[in-house]
């Protein structure tokens, strides 16, 4: 069965606090993605990789950070965790085919207080 | 730029009624649309896909028709049931690049 895995399903940490979420797939894929999810706001893509050590903006990167050292796994690091970062984070992996199948993670919700 | 807008929730029905989840796209060239649904406590997965206009996705039950004319992709069901209650995202991938555009999604309730 494939599968994207997220590190932490629940985390609380204090504003200021540095904070990272890992995710991992075992597909081979090449592209990555990190999103946000919020009541009345949708998804909203945070950054995306496409290749090893490749990252790229998507439509909300302040505040945040990735890092793509290993093609499966694909980081997103919150350098001083704010209030306003609390949310559900979901991770998602796909071909280079362009298919728009993603393959997504169960999510990470984080509250900072 | 491109863009998904679908029918804001929550949607509630009662059992075996019908359902039509509203999704219409701003895309230019010749997007390739889709359904998510994303059950609670869990991430999205695919529901289902269209690639080219008067396509018709299905699966579990749900259809959906891309109809190129109204620029739409419909989520239908004839008879939904309590484990369809989720939330659902209609998107789309245009050939320009692979970042895939969301709806804000519509959470749907069925009750017994």
């Amino acid at each position: 069965d494939v599968k994207v895995t997220q590190s932490s399903r629940y985390l609380v940490k204090r504003t200021g606090e540095k904070v990272f979420l890992e995710c991992v797939q075992d597909m081979d894929h090449e592209n990555m993605f990190w999103y946000r999810q919020d009541p009345g706001l949708g998804l909203r893509l945070i950054y995306f990789s496409y290749d090893v050590k490749m990252k790229e903006k998507g439509d909300i990167p302040e505040g945040y950070s990735v890092s793509r050292e290993k093609k499966e796994r694909f980081s997103l690091i919150l350098e001083s965790a704010s209030t306003n970062q609390t949310s559900m984070y979901l991770c998602a992996s796909t071909s280079g085919a362009r298919t728009g199948e993603l393959f997504f993670g169960e999510g990470s919700r984080l509250t900072v207080l | 730029g491109d863009s998904v807008t679908q029918m804001e929730g929550p949607v509630t029905l009662s059992e075996e009624a019908c359902l039509t989840i509203n999704c219409t796209y701003t895309a230019t060239g010749y997007p390739s649309l889709f359904w998510y649904v994303q059950y609670p406590g869990e991430g999205l997965q695919l529901l289902l896909k269209a690639t080219k206009a008067d396509d018709k996705g299905s699966n579990k039950g749900f259809e959906a028709t891309y109809r190129k004319e109204t620029t739409s992709f419909h989520l239908e069901k004839g008879s939904v049931q309590v484990s369809d209650s989720a939330v659902y995202f209609c998107a789309l991938i245009t050939n320009r690049d692979d970042k895939i555009i969301f709806g804000k999604g519509t959470r749907l309730h069925i009750l017994p």
